[in-house]
């Protein structure tokens, strides 16, 4: 089966740093990708791990471990317009679907 | 930028109508995706296409058809609404079938409402 395990909600204050962390477990795993959703808008794709490691883009930064199906994104510097909802997605090998799960609300506070 | 647009932000319809939701992209992908997004259970994929005329099962099937004639297309079908139905409904799509790691470019989404 597919699995995928993420906290419903985190607070932050503006300029802190946020981990948001993703389990996942699912057949023919070939990547985990992170997307943004803000209330009433379209999820918007924030970043791509392949590989076990760090990818930074900008304030932004996602993070792999293959072996512990394990992934986070890490956001940096806070703002008040990172509220939102952060999906993290993986992508199997069967018709390259992307899988998402719930989501986590993120709430950056003054 | 890629830009997918659905055809309808809101829509309200009643039991038993056959309702369709239309989606466009601009950018020649040849992947196309249905979603609903509800509360608490975030996006399901409903169905998916990486080809004109050419459709597969996602993870909640039931109750729903799509059509695929045109590659920029995309269109999803109820055949007779039913109010378990009423959910937010996105439509993606991404570039080719050979870069499984393309990003999926979402529309802003359709509310359906079945009364």
């Amino acid at each position: 089966g597919q699995s995928l395990e993420q906290p419903s909600e985190v607070t932050a204050v503006e300029g802190a740093i946020v981990q948001i962390n993703c389990t996942y477990q699912t057949s023919g795993f070939y990547g985990l990708s992170w997307y943004q959703q803000h209330d009433g808008g379209a999820p918007t794709f924030l970043s791509y791990n392949a590989l076990d490691g760090l990818e930074e883009t900008g304030r932004f930064s996602s993070f792999l471990s293959r072996s512990d199906s394990y992934g986070y994104l890490l956001l940096q510097e806070l703002q008040m317009k990172d509220s939102a909802s952060y999906f993290c997605a993986p992508g199997n090998t069967g018709g390259f679907k992307t899988i998402f799960g719930a989501g986590t609300r993120l709430f950056v506070k003054a | 930028d890629v830009k997918v647009t659905q055809s309808s932000r809101y829509l309200v319809k009643r039991t038993g109508e056959k309702v369709f939701l239309e989606c466009v992209q601009d950018m020649d992908h040849e992947n196309m995706f249905w979603y609903r997004q509800d509360p608490g259970l975030g996006l399901r994929l409903i169905y998916f296409s990486y080809d004109v005329k050419m459709k597969e099962k996602g993870d909640i099937p039931e109750g729903y058809s799509v059509s695929r004639e045109k590659k920029e297309r995309f269109s999803l079908i109820l055949e007779s609404a039913s109010t378990n139905q009423t959910s937010m409904y996105l439509c993606a799509s991404s570039l080719s079938a050979d870069s499984i790691n393309s990003p999926l470019h979402f529309g802003n989404g359709t509310r359906l409402t079945v009364t």
